[in-house]
């Protein structure tokens, strides 16, 4: 069954500091895998696009890395600010068929 | 451009009311489609289409009609509103079918039935 999985639900982290946020997935056959950030009340955006053959994509302080062996990509935030407050949303690209994971939702205090 | 508009914003219905959610977009896109997100679920697709013409089913179709006329439009029409139909709408698009494009989407219709 094609599933993507979000881990951790939710995070709290103090504005500075870095975190990761995990996506697993068992989609098949595989064509690529985007980060979205969703504010909220609001559509999500996209972050990154990633390929088969991409292992990394950077844009600005969010960077995407993708492990196709494995089935495991992750979001790195860093040096978060108050503005990264949202839910991360992780989709997987099957043709032109979109898996959507639930999401984590990012909180960052002051 | 303005992108990917949804009217309305928010929307209350009774069970059993019909209504039509709108969504425009100004991009050309050919690929257009609606979405319905759930708490503790992730996007579910209800329809989507092609281009103007052509509309197809997505994962959770019942109980939702759309039409593609233009290029621009795609409305999504809610048959006899039910409390099951209660969710956040967002509608989306993309220049083709290719799924490597970059996904646009509206700002979301937040509806309730009661």
């Amino acid at each position: 069954k094609n599933q993507v999985e979000q881990s951790p639900q939710s995070l709290i982290i103090l504005e500075g500091k870095n975190c990761t946020l995990q996506c697993n997935y068992t989609v098949s056959p595989f064509s690529n895998l985007r980060w979205y950030k969703q504010d909220t009340g609001r559509g999500p955006v996209s972050l990154t696009i990633m390929t088969f053959s991409e292992n990394t994509k950077s844009n600005g302080r969010y960077t995407a890395t993708l492990d196709a062996d494995t089935k495991q990509s992750s979001l790195h935030i860093t040096a978060s600010q108050l503005s990264d407050s949202a839910s991360y949303i992780c989709v997987v690209g099957a043709g032109d068929q979109f898996y959507f994971g639930t999401g984590t939702s990012l909180t960052v205090i002051p | 451009n303005a992108g990917v508009t949804q009217t309305p914003k928010f929307q209350v219905l009774k069970t059993g009311q019909s209504m039509t959610l709108q969504c425009a977009q100004d991009m050309n896109h050919e690929y257009m489609s609606w979405y319905r997100q759930d708490p503790g679920m992730g996007l579910r697709l209800i329809h989507y289409s092609v281009g103007a013409g052509i509309t197809d089913q997505g994962e959770v179709p019942n109980g939702y009609n759309v039409s593609r006329s233009t290029t621009e439009d795609f409305p999504l029409r809610l048959l006899s509103a039910a409390p099951s139909q209660t969710s956040v709408y967002f509608c989306a698009s993309r220049p083709n079918s290719g799924g490597y494009n970059e996904q646009f989407f509206g700002p979301g219709t937040r509806l309730t039935v009661l």
